[in-house]
């Protein structure tokens, strides 16, 4: 069974605050890894890939640990504009589809 | 810049009623998806198309019916709707399945009331 298990929150921060989301999967084998971001009421969409050395795009850093199998995605100085769900994605070896987590969703507060 | 366009953005119909949703994708991707998403549930794939010819269900396929029309189309369709496929509806579009799905393309969503 393909699992991928996130937190589903909500988040409630205030702007300027530091928030982490981490994410477990379930088959070792799994190949890739991605965050994606979906607003209200609109479609997911690709944030970012999670690479083994982890990786970094402005505010946003996404790590991965394969050996206890979870990814996280830490969101620096967050904004009013990040509030949203935000999705962990692992293309798993085996299945020709991904695998989406239920999604955390986020509230930045003024 | 069109991308994945879905018809229709709302439908409202009775139990039993039957109707298709359109997809269309503009990026020569070779794999098409559909998904529900219904609250706590998450995204679950209903049925994709790996490749233009071919269609394989997906983790709720039970009460549709998908066809690849062609590279560009994929349409889902609810030959008996129940109210349990009150749901918004995705269509997603990806360069291929594998490797090749790691970037998935998405609707702007379909909102399907079933009464």
């Amino acid at each position: 069974r393909k699992e991928v298990e996130q937190d589903p929150g909500p988040f409630n921060v205030p702007e300027g605050a530091t928030v982490a989301f981490n994410c477990t999967y379930s088959n070792s084998a799994s190949q890739s890894f991605f965050w994606y971001r979906q607003d209200c009421r609109k479609e997911p969409k690709l944030l970012m890939s999670v690479y083994s050395s982890g990786n970094e795009d402005g505010r946003f850093t996404a790590q991965l640990n394969r050996a206890s199998q979870y990814i996280s995605l830490l969101i620096r100085d967050s904004k009013l504009s990040d509030s949203a769900t935000y999705l962990c994605v692992v293309n798993m070896v085996g299945y020709s589809t991904l695998t989406f987590g239920k999604g955390t969703m986020l509230l930045v507060s003024p | 810049n069109a991308g994945v366009t879905q018809t229709p953005k709302f439908q409202v119909l009775k139990t039993g009623q039957s109707m298709t949703l359109q997809c269309a994708q503009d990026m020569n991707h070779n794999s098409m998806y559909w998904y529900r998403q219904d609250p706590g549930m998450g995204l679950r794939l209903i049925y994709y198309s790996a490749s233009e010819g071919t269609t394989d269900k997906g983790e709720v396929p039970n009460g549709y019916n998908v066809s690849r029309l062609n590279k560009r189309e994929f349409s889902l369709r609810l030959e008996s709707a129940a109210p349990s496929q009150t749901s918004v509806y995705f269509c997603a579009s990806s360069a291929g399945v594998g490797s090749g799905a790691n970037v998935l393309t998405f609707g702007a969503g379909s909102r399907l009331t079933v009464l």
